[in-house]
């Protein structure tokens, strides 16, 4: 099992709608999650970090957290057009104390 | 600043020929990561340094991947001999913390190995 996992879509949401977009991860000792944005052939960019249960909202990106089922997510409300990127969910493994990135998944929004 | 810079953005070249891929981070940040992304495997760490330091390599896939950072404004990553398996796009980043979840990332070198 990968330390995190993501389903890697394709994801197609049309525009104004919620997009939703999962992770889960192995390790029950990691603490500190974050959600990159990668456009097609640029770099990742940092856009959220969430390190404690629950919700942490940020205008239009919500990331939740959810230690006792090893899951986190990140909601887009209103999603337009230039929301379409790839979406690395990575985490702070504790047993190997570096960053690690699920496979990322691609997110479309129709307009 | 002009954020980090990676040098060169596409490299092609051919199998068993050695391959060096630069990087020079954002000044004052006192870690520096190397990254490599494929569609097979994602985004994965190979090594990353402080002050200059290698702090974990274990993600280098082979011996025939080295890095090195002799000052705290360049860095290499070598890939001697190079294989048709290295093809991916190798980030570099920097960061002014550890583990670098707020790092910035350079643009990427393209590299395809034929």
């Amino acid at each position: 099992q990968k330390e995190v996992e993501q389903n890697s879509g394709p994801l197609s949401v049309p525009e104004g709608a919620i997009a939703s977009l999962n992770c889960t991860y192995s390790d029950r000792g990691s603490q500190s999650f974050f959600w990159y944005r990668q456009y097609s052939g640029k770099s990742p960019e940092l856009i959220m970090s969430i390190y404690s249960n629950g919700d942490k909202e940020d205008g239009r990106f919500t990331a939740q957290l959810n230690k006792a089922s090893q899951y986190v997510s990140l909601l887009i409300r209103d999603s337009q057009p230039s929301d379409s990127a790839t979406y690395l969910c990575a985490g702070i493994i504790q047993g190997a104390q570096k960053l690690v990135f699920g496979q990322g998944t691609r997110l479309t929004i129709n307009p | 600043d002009a954020g980090v810079i990676q040098s060169p953005r596409h490299e092609v070249t051919e199998m068993g020929q050695e391959v060096t891929l630069r990087c020079k981070p954002i000044s004052g940040h006192d870690y520096l990561f190397w990254y490599r992304q494929t569609m097979m495997r994602g985004l994965e760490l190979l090594i990353y340094f402080n002050n200059n330091v290698p702090i974990d390599d274990s993600g280098m896939p082979e011996d025939r991947f080295s890095a090195k950072m002799p000052n705290a404004s360049f860095s290499t990553l070598k890939i001697q001999p190079s294989e048709p398996r290295d093809s991916a796009v190798y980030f570099c980043a920097s960061s002014r913390r550890g583990t670098g979840p707020e790092a910035f990332f350079g643009q990427g070198t393209r590299l395809t190995v034929v």
